[in-house]
């Protein structure tokens, strides 16, 4: 059974620091990866999409990168902003059913 | 079209009352999904469907509740006698074929409150 990790449960960084927040998965024979987005009390935003052959995806500020064979996966945030704070959650596709194993999700306080 | 609708966004409903919520995909889309999220939790995966046929339905869907999606194009989630243990955030998600590339793409979820 696909179980999917993340921690720390929470993260405060100070207004302009580049931060690293990480995944982790029990089974390495994924389909994709993809990193969301989640406000208080609102659905989830679509950020970056690994697919099982890359090693890497990225959006603006946001870097993701994927290391099947470890298991692991991380979203780089360069230069924080007090609007990227949010709970982010990382998802595993095993291809499998079409359905998505996530993790708690972190959430990041960036602080001006 | 502008993404996955949902409807309603907040439900606040007595305990033993039925509640329905429904949910619009992305038109092209031939895969929609249910999901719940609890307080702290990540989302759940509930049930799916690929077209009109739902393919799979989770353990944590119990016999009180059920979806259908009768067209292939919209789907409803129906809960009967509610609990209190019912409250949580309901997401919809939709997919196409080309999910490897393109992922899901989720709702802005129905909050549902058992009081």
């Amino acid at each position: 059974k696909q179980e999917v990790t993340q921690i720390p449960a929470a993260l405060s960084v100070p207004e302009g620091e580049n931060l690293v927040l990480n995944c982790s998965f029990t089974d390495s024979a994924i389909y994709n990866l993809q990193w969301f987005r989640q406000d208080p009390g609102k659905g989830l935003t679509s950020l970056l999409l690994i697919q099982s052959s890359q090693r890497e995806q990225t959006s603006g500020r946001l870097n993701a990168s994927l290391d099947k064979s470890s298991g692991r996966s991380t979203l780089y945030i360069a230069a924080s902003q007090p609007g990227d704070s949010a709970t982010y959650l990382c998802a595993v596709d095993t291809g499998a059913n079409s359905k998505l194993t996530f993790g708690k999700g972190i959430t990041l306080s960036v602080r001006p | 079209d502008t993404g996955v609708s949902q409807d309603p966004r907040h439900k606040i409903t007595k305990r033993g009352q039925n509640v329905t919520f429904r949910c619009d995909p992305i038109s092209e889309h031939n895969r929609l999904y249910w999901y719940r999220q609890t307080l702290g939790q990540g989302p759940e995966f509930l049930t799916y469907f690929q077209n009109e046929a739902q393919l799979e339905k989770s353990r944590l869907l119990s016999d009180r509740f059920s979806a259908e999606r009768p067209k292939g194009s919209f789907s409803t989630l129906e809960i009967q006698r509610t609990e209190q243990g019912d409250s949580a955030m309901y997401l919809c998600a939709s997919s196409d074929r080309g999910r490897a590339t393109y992922g899901y793409t989720f709702g802005s979820g129905t909050r549902l409150t058992v009081v």
